[in-house]
């Protein structure tokens, strides 16, 4: 199975800052890379979907890249809205598997 | 809109069952692979088990296969997942999810259900 290791499992950060989220797979998943955001008691919300499609309605600070085996979620300016978890998921097959969370805290 | 409702969670003692059904509306069900997601208290998501389009093909996480069965009813709309012999480690919210394409390939979850919380206790 290929496991989603993402880093790092608490970030604190301020609104306006720029913050990074890294997932790394254990091994080749091309572009079949998602990114969620969860809130507490909430069901997780598609945010980008194939490591840099921007999902509709998803604000453009948002954004999605990849170097080989590791990817990455960028959100350029925070908004006080951005405070949550956030999960990476493989689909390069059905055997799905999520990272293990980047909690998002004010500072 | 799309809708996705989960019911049939509640308490269950281990070793019981429990069945699990999603009822889907918005969007053409029969073209989409459907699946469950499930996240424990306090814990990250876990993919647990998917169904393609047509219900011929299903995927299952080593942590449920044996014990969990996904299908589906798409002239009813209908996701289920029939939970057999539950431990204490399967208690989590379960959710179905859409898959984000009708094409026939692994997708991202483009819709969830509110989920409904399963509980495994004596």
């Amino acid at each position: 199975d290929i496991q989603m290791t993402q880093s790092p499992s608490t970030l604190s950060a301020s609104v306006g800052d720029k913050v990074t989220i890294t997932c790394r797979a254990s091994q080749s998943i091309s572009r079949w890379l998602a990114w969620y955001q969860q809130k507490p008691g909430k069901a997780p919300k598609l945010l980008i979907y194939d490591v840099s499609s921007l999902e509709s309605g998803v604000p453009s600070r948002f954004s999605g890249s990849a170097s080989g085996t590791e990817f990455t979620l960028t959100i350029s300016s925070l908004q006080p809205d951005d405070f949550a978890t956030y999960y990476c998921q493989q689909f390069n097959t059905y055997l799905y598997t999520f990272g293990q969370g980047t909690k998002l805290e004010i500072k | 809109e799309v809708q996705l409702l989960e019911s049939g969670g509640g308490l269950v003692q281990p070793g019981g069952s429990l069945r699990l059904s999603c009822a889907a509306s918005g969007f053409t069900f029969s073209s989409y692979a459907m699946s469950w997601v499930r996240q424990a208290p306090g814990k990250g998501l876990e993919w647990v088990s998917s169904i393609a389009s047509s219900g011929r093909n299903t995927y299952y996480a080593d942590s449920v296969k044996g014990r969990f069965t996904i299908s589906r009813d798409n002239s009813k709309n209908t996701l289920y997942f029939q939970m057999n012999s539950l431990r204490g480690e399967d208690t989590a919210v379960y959710y179905c999810a859409k898959d984000g394409t009708s094409a026939v390939k692994p997708a991202a979850l483009d819709y969830w259900g509110q989920g409904t919380l399963v509980t495994v206790s004596s």
